[in-house]
């Protein structure tokens, strides 16, 4: 049972543009939300958190959304820089263990 | 910076083979984790760790064991490796399970383990 999932395996935008990863969660008990970022060949790198209590968290050119009654998150980088392109993962817990998405290929191109 | 070292990067094992992979951090954190990335499944939590001697299953422990004897080392034992073991590992830490925001995990580079 896939209690965080991401239906889009991949995603290509043109440099300059917008990304909008997507990530839904069925656990009404999940009240913490991050991003992760994985290079090939390197260990997924944290990039950017939001806990129940809010809907929005921004950090730069990222920015998370959460709409709790849609059991649903987002990921939006503006704008997208082709060093963006990886695997984007979304993770969601209580506090301690994570459960992780499938992760989304995001391409950008120069 | 928190390092998470994994101290293989590539294994090759044949199909029966006993085959440990170890974790060192060295920011003393509480917490380390095993997880397997798979295309199509994401990461899957195999064993966490929570204190020294201490562990739990994650969502796929089976086939697999691990050992925590010191606070900074975490090991992942494969008793007898099968090819569907074959995947890449990652290991992970965290500061703790309590605090909001501490639990972001660390990850490591990664092992992957090819059995044959």
């Amino acid at each position: 049972d896939q209690q965080v999932k991401q239906n889009s395996p991949s995603l290509s935008v043109q440099e300059g543009r917008i990304s909008i990863l997507n990530c839904d969660y069925t656990n009404s008990m999940f009240d913490y939300f991050l991003w992760y970022k994985k290079y090939p060949a390197e260990g997924p790198t944290f990039l950017i958190s939001i806990s129940s209590i809010k809907d929005k968290n921004e950090d730069g050119r990222f920015t998370v959304f959460l709409n709790k009654s849609a059991k649903h998150l987002s990921l939006h980088i503006v704008p997208s820089q082709p060093g963006d392109s990886a695997v984007y993962f979304c993770a969601a817990g209580p506090y301690g263990k994570l459960t992780f998405g499938q992760g989304t290929i995001l391409t950008v191109h120069p | 910076d928190v390092k998470v070292t994994q101290s293989s990067r590539y294994l090759v094992k044949r199909t029966g083979e006993k085959v440990f992979l170890e974790c060192v951090q060295d920011m003393d954190h509480e917490n380390m984790f095993w997880y397997r990335q798979d295309p199509g499944l994401g990461l899957r939590l195999i064993y966490f760790s929570y204190d020294v001697k201490m562990k739990e299953k994650g969502d796929i422990p089976e086939g697999y064991s691990v050992s925590r004897e010191k606070k900074e080392r975490f090991s992942l034992i494969l008793e007898s490796a099968s090819t569907n073991q074959t995947s890449m590992y990652l290991c992970a830490s965290s500061l703790s399970l309590q605090l909001p925001g501490a639990n972001v995990l660390t990850f490591g580079a990664g092992s992957r383990l090819t059995v044959l």
